[in-house]
């Protein structure tokens, strides 16, 4: 079945350093791909999305590009802040299934 | 316009207890899924609901149903609650069923004891 797999964590980076969190998927058809952001104590919220191959996704500096021919969907971004400090989930949805699958969660902590 | 709003927060119950939660879906969604969230299980999916059918299922037992209304609010049910069911349980509503981002609720913490 569908799936999605996400580097294990937790990372912590120093304030001002670079990231990368992994994520591939596995899907019949062609899902859309989610990054979703959860800070303490609150739900999920959409952080970004790409809905077709080679579509970038990007919001508060994050930035993830569909690429269909590895199967990824990685999340970057250039100069992390404390405040970026949260458990990011990769998603898919849209393959038929009529449900959101998410990865594990990678927990990041960002140090100043 | 008004998020997708789960209530209660906080629920503590006793094991063996039943306990039902709600959630109330952004205006105009049609879809309602339901999450529990463990820190050893991660994000684990229960069910969805569409126009007030059950679309998808997990891997629950029996002793969790759901049950969505005419005005798209849903509610989920935990029977005979069982210490493993402590957990985050989040709702998330989307537009249709395909291809859209959903939008979560701040969940609603149950605490067995």
């Amino acid at each position: 079945g569908d799936s999605v797999t996400q580097m294990e964590g937790p990372v912590t980076l120093s304030e001002e350093a670079c990231l990368t969190i992994n994520c591939t998927y596995t899907a019949t058809g062609y899902p859309s791909l989610f990054w979703y952001v959860q800070y303490p104590g609150e739900g999920l919220q959409l952080l970004l999305k790409a809905t077709k191959a080679d579509d970038k996704g990007s919001n508060k500096g994050f930035e993830a590009t569909y690429r269909k021919e590895t199967t990824s969907f990685h999340l970057e971004k250039g100069s992390v802040q404390v405040s970026d400090s949260a458990v990011y989930f990769c998603a898919l949805s849209g393959t038929g299934g009529f449900k959101t699958i998410f990865g594990a969660g990678t927990r990041l902590f960002v140090k100043a | 316009k008004a998020g997708v709003t789960q209530t209660p927060r906080y629920l503590i119950k006793t094991r063996g207890q039943q306990v039902t939660l709600s959630c109330s879906p952004i205006s105009g969604h049609r879809s309602v899924s339901w999450y529990q969230q463990t820190p050893g299980q991660g994000l684990q999916f229960l069910f969805e609901y569409f126009s007030e059918t059950q679309r998808n299922k997990g891997n629950f037992p029996g002793r969790f149903s759901g049950r969505q209304f005419s005005n798209s609010r849903s509610e989920m049910n935990v029977s005979t609650l069982e210490l493993g069911d402590s957990a985050l349980y989040l709702c998330a509503s989307s537009l249709t069923q395909e291809n859209t981002e959903a939008f979560f609720g701040q969940g609603t913490r149950l605490t067995v004891v």
